[in-house]
């Protein structure tokens, strides 16, 4: 299986400052396609996890311009540009380059 | 917009098995797409559980297949998972979800309790 690592396991960063969570692969994830298998998703409380990004890069469709997604290979990066207050959320990283899919433990993103 | 929605019991016994049913709607299960089971511990992380192709392939997750089966109803537009021999540990909210570029469209959530 390939093990998704994630850090930090919580963030705390100020209202309009920028946020930045990483995800560590044990494997590549890029496939001869050039494509990285990789997804990031946001989880509210009650709520489902929510796609953000597929393709390690490319945002799903209404989701707002401060999350960006960037790496290649085993090491990749999810920015919030500049933090709202509705961002507070646990965020995963997730392959699916292989199965089992596997995911990220979480990171906790709080307000400062 | 493609919605699904999990339904089935919410408390399951030890050493039973947990049945749950996902409708989908908006959307025709017999497409391209793959389909799949996650599910979500109390205090815990998201764990893919396995997933189906409306042909009836399967992919499941090692730490799981000995004990689940996911099936299709195409007639009904839904996909199913069994969970056998449940403990504890099998406590979760389960999620049925559509398997993309990443999965792109989630049903709310259904929490199973396994206690006697």
């Amino acid at each position: 299986d390939i093990v998704m690592a994630q850090s930090p396991d919580t963030l705390a960063v100020s209202l309009g400052e920028r946020a930045t969570i990483y995800c560590k692969s044990s494997q590549s994830v890029l496939y001869s396609n050039n494509k990285n298998y990789l997804a990031w998703y946001q989880q509210k409380p009650g709520q489902p996890p929510k796609l953000l990004i597929y393709w390690a890069s490319t945002r799903e469709s209404g989701v707002p311009d401060r999350f960006s997604g960037s790496g290649s290979g085993t090491d990749f990066t999810l920015t919030i540009s500049s933090l709202q207050a509705e961002d507070v959320a646990v965020y995963y990283c997730q392959q699916y380059y292989n199965t089992p899919y596997t995911f990220g433990q979480g990171t906790n993103l709080e307000i400062k | 917009q493609v919605q699904l929605q999990e339904s089935g019991p919410g408390l399951v016994k030890p050493s039973g098995t947990l049945s749950l049913t996902c409708a989908v709607s908006g959307a025709s299960i017999s497409s391209t797409n793959w389909w799949s089971w996650v599910r979500r511990p109390p205090g815990k992380g998201l764990e893919w559980i396995g997933e189906i192709f409306h042909s009836g392939r399967t992919n499941y997750n090692p730490s799981l297949k000995t004990r689940v089966t996911i099936s299709v109803d195409k007639s009904k537009n839904q996909f199913s998972l069994n969970l056998s021999s449940v403990t504890a540990a099998d406590t979760a909210v389960y999620y049925c979800a559509r398997s993309a570029a990443g999965l792109d469209s989630w049903g709310q959530g259904t929490l199973v309790t396994v206690s006697s």
